[in-house]
């Protein structure tokens, strides 16, 4: 089935730091590929999506490019800040069906002053 | 657009007891999925509404779970006799399918803890 592997956490940086999260997946098809984040106490938030290969989704600063010759969805950012500590999970959307989202494990990122 | 909401935000109950939690979508999204995400973990599919029908459910959807979503509104999700194996936090999502593509949109969670 399905699959997403995720970096494993937790990873900790300085402030303003290259920030670079590992995600890889396994899919049939041509699944959408998501970043949400989750700050503690709260629920998940989108952070950025690629719906075809080569796209680049971005916002906040983060940036993920599809690339469907090595399954990756690998999340950057160039230089990080303490509100970014959060933790991150990477997703696909599975089209078997209900197009449920796929999660990997999560990574938790803390980044000191 | 006021997001996705859940009630209650936190639950304690004791093992054998029923609970109910409520989702409140976004307005005009057909679609609604229950997710539970247990401590260190992703997020596991439950279930899924598109309007009022219950399309589909995950096999992690034992027989003491039941969910519903009257009029194609907000949702429910119950849970009978509970084992401390349910305590997680439950989550829902909501999105619109639109030109064969969707984002789902979180509400904040509902953290149950049996005792």
């Amino acid at each position: 089935g399905n699959s997403v592997t995720q970096m494993e956490g937790p990873v900790t940086l300085s402030e303003e730091a290259f920030l670079t999260i590992n995600c890889t997946y396994t899919a049939t098809g041509y699944p959408s590929l998501f970043w949400y984040v989750q700050y503690p106490g709260e629920g998940l938030q989108l952070l950025l999506k690629a719906t075809k290969a080569d796209d680049k989704g971005s916002n906040k600063g983060f940036e993920a490019t599809y690339r469907k010759e090595t399954t990756s969805f690998h999340l950057e950012k160039g230089s990080v800040q303490v509100s970014d500590s959060a933790v991150y999970f990477c997703a696909l959307s599975d089209f078997q069906g209900a197009q449920k989202l796929v999660f990997g494990q999560g990574t938790r990122l803390t980044i000191n002053p | 657009d006021t997001g996705v909401s859940q009630d209650p935000r936190h639950k304690i109950t004791k093992r054998g007891q029923n609970v109910t939690f409520r989702c409140d979508p976004i307005s005009e999204h057909n679609r609604l999925y229950w997710y539970r995400q247990t401590l260190g973990q992703g997020p596991e599919f439950l279930t899924y509404f598109q309007n009022e029908a219950q399309l589909e459910k995950s096999r992690l959807l034992s027989d003491r779970f039941s969910a519903e979503r009257p009029k194609g509104s907000f949702s429910t999700l119950e849970i009978q006799r509970t084992e401390q194996g349910d305590s997680a936090m439950y989550l829902c999502a909501s999105s619109s399918y639109q030109r064969q593509q969707e984002t789902q949109y979180f509400g904040p969670g509902t953290r149950l803890l049996v005792l």
